[in-house]
């Protein structure tokens, strides 16, 4: 029973447009949402994370959207630059330590 | 600040045999973790310890699994004997006590195949 579901295997995006990875979840106990990004051969890093008492969290190029009643979130990317290609996986909590992951999203570049 | 730091990050073994993996977490995280992350999934945790004690384990296939954490720093897990469908990178994680708990740190994991 997959609680963090993200449904597209991969994305392609012309450099410099907006990105927009989407991230579903099913358990309403979460309340607190992640964002990581993974590069081959090395482990995930975290990018950027999101309180359920809020609705928007920007930190530079990188925002991240919270629907609570839709449970839903999504991670906009504006400008995509190459070096954004990457697996993203959008990650939820419903304690302070354990982490639940989605499968991954693969973000590729297009120059 | 040097990151979390994993040992082997290759290893090759046929199914029945024996096979460990080393975690060097980040100096001070009282949290560790590990992941197992078979390939088209997202990382699952296995198990999360706090120092020296286990926290959670439930995910943890202990007939053939085991992880210790002596003396609260660094962490081997083990696996014994290994079957096909272990084959996946397992990832190691560390997360202060004091700091934002959900930001967990990893290591460039452990890509294991087992044949």
């Amino acid at each position: 029973d997959q609680q963090v579901k993200q449904n597209s295997p991969s994305l392609s995006v012309q450099e410099g447009r907006i990105s927009i990875l989407n991230c579903d979840y099913t358990n309403s106990m979460f309340d607190y949402f992640l964002w990581y990004k993974k590069y081959p051969a090395e482990g995930p890093t975290f990018l950027i994370s999101i309180s359920s008492i809020k609705d928007k969290n920007e930190d530079g190029r990188f925002t991240v959207f919270l629907n609570k009643s839709a449970k839903h979130l999504s991670l906009h990317i504006v400008p995509s630059q190459p070096g954004d290609s990457a697996v993203y996986f959008c990650a939820a909590s419903d304690s302070m330590d354990k982490i639940i992951f989605g499968k991954g999203t693969r973000l590729h570049i297009l120059p | 600040e040097a990151g979390v730091a994993q040992s082997p990050r290759y290893k090759i073994i046929e199914k029945r045999q024996s096979v460990a993996f080393w975690c060097n977490p980040i100096s001070g995280h009282a949290t560790l973790y590990w992941y197992q992350q078979i390939l088209g999934q997202g990382p699952k945790l296995l198990i999360q310890f706090q120092n020296n004690g286990v926290v959670d384990d439930s995910q943890l296939p202990k007939d053939r699994f085991s992880a210790e954490r002596l003396k609260g720093v660094d962490s081997t897990l083990k696996i014994q004997p290994a079957k096909l469908e272990d084959s996946a990178v397992y990832l190691c994680a560390s997360s202060s006590l004091y700091g934002t708990s959900y930001e967990q740190f990893f290591g460039p994991g452990t890509r294991l195949t087992v044949l």
